[in-house]
């Protein structure tokens, strides 16, 4: 079975600050991961996914992420955050292609909650 | 491409009375889901369709939920009775398993904002 793990359920910044928002994932196999946003009473938009290659990942945004397999993370950063990056960010992910399923399975998701 | 598309956008109900909610995916997509998201639960996957038939609906209350795909360009979600507890935005989304590469991925409608009073 697979599951992601969204440490923080919210996580405030300062304006024009970084931030990290961490997942960790637990899969036998190898793994699609993606980062969605959600803005307020919104539909869910794909930021970033990591699907083979380069393990930095950058989305829209500005936002970028980095996959670990070693650490069986893939936690999303942006170096400067905007008031309008204010919204629910959900990590989610899916067994490789080729496997039996193809279930997306999200995370429990995290605010980030930009104050200026 | 005008992307998934849901309707209604929201829908206010009495307990007791049935629901339809409708999902037309993006054309050429063979994958096709539905969830549920509550604040309590987050965001679970109830059914999900490849080729119009039903991989997994372990996700789905069957005494009261179904799910339908009569053809390719859409969907149908229904609850029957509806109860207070069904509350909560209802998404669907599409996706390719042929799209390989930079184009995998799930696209999402808008969401279908569902009260039972």
């Amino acid at each position: 079975a697979q599951s992601v793990t969204q440490l923080d359920s919210q996580v405030p910044v300062f304006e024009e600050a970084p931030v990290e928002l961490r997942c960790n994932y637990s899969s036998s196999v190898s793994v699609y991961l993606f980062w969605y946003v959600q803005y307020p009473n919104q539909g869910l938009q794909l930021l970033l996914k990591y699907l083979s290659g380069s393990t930095l990942v950058k989305g829209i945004n500005g936002f970028e992420a980095e996959f670990n397999k070693s650490q069986t993370s893939f936690h999303l950063r942006k170096p400067s955050v905007h008031i309008s990056d204010t919204a629910e960010y959900f990590c989610a992910v899916i067994r490789g292609y080729g496997g039996a399923t193809n279930k997306l399975i999200f995370g429990t998701g995290t605010l980030l909650a930009v104050q200026p | 491409d005008a992307g998934v598309i849901q309707s209604p956008r929201h829908e206010v109900t009495e307990m007791g009375q049935e629901v339809t909610l409708r999902c037309k995916p993006i054309s050429g997509h063979d994958y096709l889901f539905w969830y549920r998201q509550t604040m309590m639960q987050g965001l679970e996957l109830l059914v999900y369709f490849n080729n119009k038939a039903v991989m997994d609906d372990s996700g789905m209350p069957k005494d009261r939920f179904s799910a339908k795909m009569p053809n390719a360009s859409f969907s149908t979600l229904k609850i029957q009775p509806s109860e207070p507890r069904d509350s909560a935005v209802y998404f669907c989304a599409s996706s390719s398993e042929s799209g390989q590469g930079s184009n995998y991925g799930y696209t999402f409608g808008s969401g279908t904002r569902l009260t039972v009073v």
